[in-house]
């Protein structure tokens, strides 16, 4: 079975501090993994996918890299801004027993950006 | 098409009642995923669809929750006898296949039940 775990929890950093957030699963055989944001109350917004080929993936302020091996995926915020205040989630998808794909979330990381 | 859409936005009912929470995907996309979240935790899968076909239900989805896709385009969400515990926000989400290893998951706003 499939654990996803993000750490920390829990994270405040002053405006314009670099910071990574941090995604471990546990089987490694993954499809790709795809980091979400979400706001208090909302649904998820898509940030970034990174495909099982590939290491990593950028949009703007924003990278996000894979170690399969390692089972690890890292999230990294440039220049944050208090506009990034959400809580963060990584989704792994992986073929199950039946062939089909199934994405487990992690518990995700509540960032705050303090002015 | 503006997205996913889901409705009702939320939903107050008192143990007991029944509740159905529709999901509309994105027009073009053949899979469509339910998702439950309570406070503090990261969406857990309940059911899947490729197209009409309901392909694979979880555990947590039990006697007295069923899905619908009727014709592969929107959903459904029924709760039958509701408990306090089913308070949660329900998450839709679709996606579809652009070739090997692509598959983007787009989700809804969420339909938030609140069990009294």
């Amino acid at each position: 079975k499939q654990e996803v775990t993000q750490i920390p929890a829990a994270l405040s950093v002053p405006e314009g501090e670099n910071l990574v957030l941090n995604c471990s699963f546990t089987d490694s055989a993954i499809y790709n993994l795809q980091w979400f944001r979400q706001d208090p109350g909302k649904g998820l917004t898509s940030l970034l996918l990174i495909q099982s080929s590939q290491r990593e993936q950028t949009s703007g302020r924003l990278n996000a890299s894979l170690d399969k091996s390692s089972g690890r995926s890292t999230l990294y915020i440039a220049a944050s801004q208090p506009g990034d205040s959400a809580t963060y989630l990584c989704a792994v998808r992986v073929l199950n027993s039946g062939g089909y794909q199934k994405v487990t979330f992690g518990t995700g990381t509540k960032l705050q950006v303090i002015p | 098409d503006t997205g996913v859409s889901q409705d009702p936005r939320h939903k107050i009912t008192k143990r007991g009642q029944n509740v159905t929470f529709r999901c509309d995907p994105i027009s073009e996309h053949n899979r469509l995923y339910w998702y439950r979240q309570t406070l503090g935790q990261g969406p857990e899968f309940l059911t899947y669809f490729q197209n009409e076909a309901q392909l694979e239900k979880s555990r947590l989805l039990s006697d007295r929750f069923s899905a619908e896709r009727p014709k592969g385009s929107f959903s459904t969400l029924e709760i039958q006898r509701t408990e306090q515990g089913d308070s949660a926000m329900y998450l839709c989400a679709s996606s579809l296949r652009q070739g090997y290893g692509a598959n983007v998951l787009t989700f809804g706003a969420g339909s938030r039940l609140t069990v009294l």
